[in-house]
C-alpha cells in the first residue's frame, strides 16, 4: 500500500465550477502537508502548506486537512483555464523529506 | 518568495557522455537540497538527498555511480548524469529547503534526452 494515495484523474471542469482534489494517507506520523501545482515540463509550484487539521484559505483556494481521518483536500473555487495543471499533494514528519501523491492532472475548459 | 534556479532546462546528449545539472538557491541558504526524477504523467521519485559539506543520501535503488550528487556550498547542488544512455532520459528537479521559512522550494527542472 503507498503512504500517500491520490487519483491521478484526468479531471476536466468548465470554467468557474469548484474544483476538490484530495489525498488520503496511512502514515500518522505525517505533520505538514502540502500541495503542489505543475504545469508541463516545470518544476512543482508550492501552493498551499499547513501544519494542523482544520481549513486554511488563500484567495481562490481552500486546503483541508483532517488528521483523524488521514484525509486532505484542497479545493479551487471560480476555476480558471489557467489552473490547468497537475496537482501534487505532499507531506512530512518533522524531517525534510516529503511523500508525494501521484498527482491529479486538472482541465479546466473555456 | 524563496527561488530556486535549475539549469539547464533543457539537455539533448549522445549515449556515453556525462551531463552536469545545477540547482542553486538563489536568495537563502540552503543546508540540504534534494534531487528527484520525475517520468511523463507520473510522480516525483526522490532520488537522494544532497547536504552541504558531506555526502550524499541516495534513495534505493539508485546507483551512486551513475548519478554523481556534490553540494559544495550553502547555495549549490550538481547532480552529474554519468556516462548517459537512453534509458536515463527523464525530467530531472531539484529542491532546496529554506530552514527559515520551513519550506521546500523547487527548481524549474531539467529535461534530459539522451540519444
Amino acid at each position: 500500500q503507498k503512504e500517500v494515495e491520490q487519483d491521478p484523474g484526468p479531471l476536466s471542469v468548465p470554467e468557474g465550477a469548484i474544483v476538490s482534489l484530495n489525498c488520503t494517507y496511512s502514515n500518522s506520523a505525517f505533520q505538514y502537508f502540502m500541495w503542489y501545482r505543475q504545469y508541463s515540463r516545470k518544476g512543482p509550484e508550492l501552493l498551499m502548506y499547513t501544519y494542523s487539521s482544520g481549513n486554511k484559505e488563500d484567495g481562490r483556494f481552500t486546503a483541508q486537512v483532517d488528521k483523524s481521518s488521514k484525509y486532505i483536500s484542497l479545493f479551487i473555487r471560480d476555476s480558471q483555464p489557467s489552473d490547468s495543471a497537475t496537482y501534487l499533494c505532499a507531506m512530512k514528519t518533522s524531517g525534510s523529506r516529503l511523500t508525494f501523491g501521484e498527482g491529479t492532472q486538472l482541465t479546466v475548459n473555456p | 518568495g524563496a527561488v530556486v534556479s535549475q539549469h539547464p532546462s533543457r539537455v539533448i546528449c549522445k549515449s556515453g557522455t556525462s551531463v552536469k545539472i545545477e540547482c542553486r538557491s538563489l536568495d537563502f541558504q540552503a543546508t540540504t537540497m534534494f534531487w528527484y526524477r520525475q517520468f511523463p504523467k507520473k510522480s516525483l521519485m526522490l532520488m537522494a538527498t544532497s547536504n552541504e559539506g558531506s555526502k550524499a543520501t541516495y534513495e534505493q535503488g539508485v546507483e551512486k555511480d551513475k548519478f554523481l550528487i556534490n553540494h559544495a556550498s550553502l547555495t549549490l547542488s550538481t547532480l552529474t548524469v554519468t556516462s548517459a544512455h537512453p534509458e536515463d532520459s527523464s525530467f530531472y528537479i531539484c529542491s532546496a529547503r529554506d530552514i527559515q521559512m520551513r519550506k521546500l522550494f523547487f527548481g524549474s527542472g531539467t529535461q534530459l534526452s539522451v540519444l
